[in-house]
């Protein structure tokens, strides 16, 4: 079955070490997203890619980095950078054909910082 | 600048319908979708506007008003597994960037 697969769906992290979150799609989706999520909060936008080999920042891009040398593939890296990195995070993808666009979402990976 | 508001949280009984608002303030506008999201999974797709007016799609409908900034989700026929948090986006003109809102967290009571 199509769909988006995150891992690791937990992750605990020391401070000062950086960590890489997997996420792939088998959709043949060309855009993909990455989102952090908060506790009460909504979702906010790190970065996204429309296409292979380019990414734009989104809100909050700092502390993190992104790279996209396949379409199937949007991998994550927290890095020690990032001054708060205890969060939901969401990888999304979504297609331009289609009737109406939306984003189809992971299952999640939670990072906490120790 | 983009700005979107729903109500934090709502509270309602099973069996009733309830409303949950959006407002939003976008430089762009190509499309508003609701999803709902369960404690700790990932959002689901429920419903999407471009045009304004009533999609209905089951229990769920969902309304557009462009002139006015402003959606709502209905919720007919409440059911113990509605609750849940349901989060409004707006898509922008340029490239595929969704924006959301905060995300109104709805209790169904027997």
């Amino acid at each position: 079955d199509g769909g988006i697969t995150q891992s690791p769906k937990y992750l605990f992290r020391k401070e000062g070490q950086n960590v890489t979150l997997s996420c792939e799609q088998n959709l043949n989706h060309d855009a993909m997203y990455w989102y952090r999520q908060d506790p009460g909060q909504g979702l906010r936008l790190i970065y996204y890619s429309q296409i292979v080999n380019d990414f734009q920042k989104g809100d909050i891009a700092e502390g993190y980095s992104v790279s996209r040398e396949k379409k199937e593939s949007f991998p994550l890296t927290v890095t020690s950078a990032q001054k708060n990195p205890t969060a939901f995070y969401l990888c999304a993808s979504s297609s331009k054909r289609g009737n109406t666009g939306e984003l189809f979402f992971g299952e999640g990976s939670r990072l906490t910082v120790l | 600048g983009q700005n979107i508001d729903q109500p934090t949280e709502m509270t309602a009984t099973e069996g009733a319908i309830v409303q949950i608002n959006c407002t939003y303030q976008t430089s762009g506008f190509n499309g508003l979708f609701w999803y709902q999201q369960h404690a700790g999974e990932a959002p689901t797709f429920l419903s999407y506007n471009v045009l304004d007016g009533l999609e209905e799609k089951g229990r769920f409908s969902s309304f557009l008003s462009r002139s006015k900034g402003y959606s709502y989700l209905l919720l007919k026929e409440l059911q113990m597994k509605d609750s849940a948090s349901y989060l409004c986006a707006v898509r922008g003109v340029y490239g595929q960037n969704f924006v959301f809102g905060p995300g109104t967290r709805l209790s169904v009571l027997p």
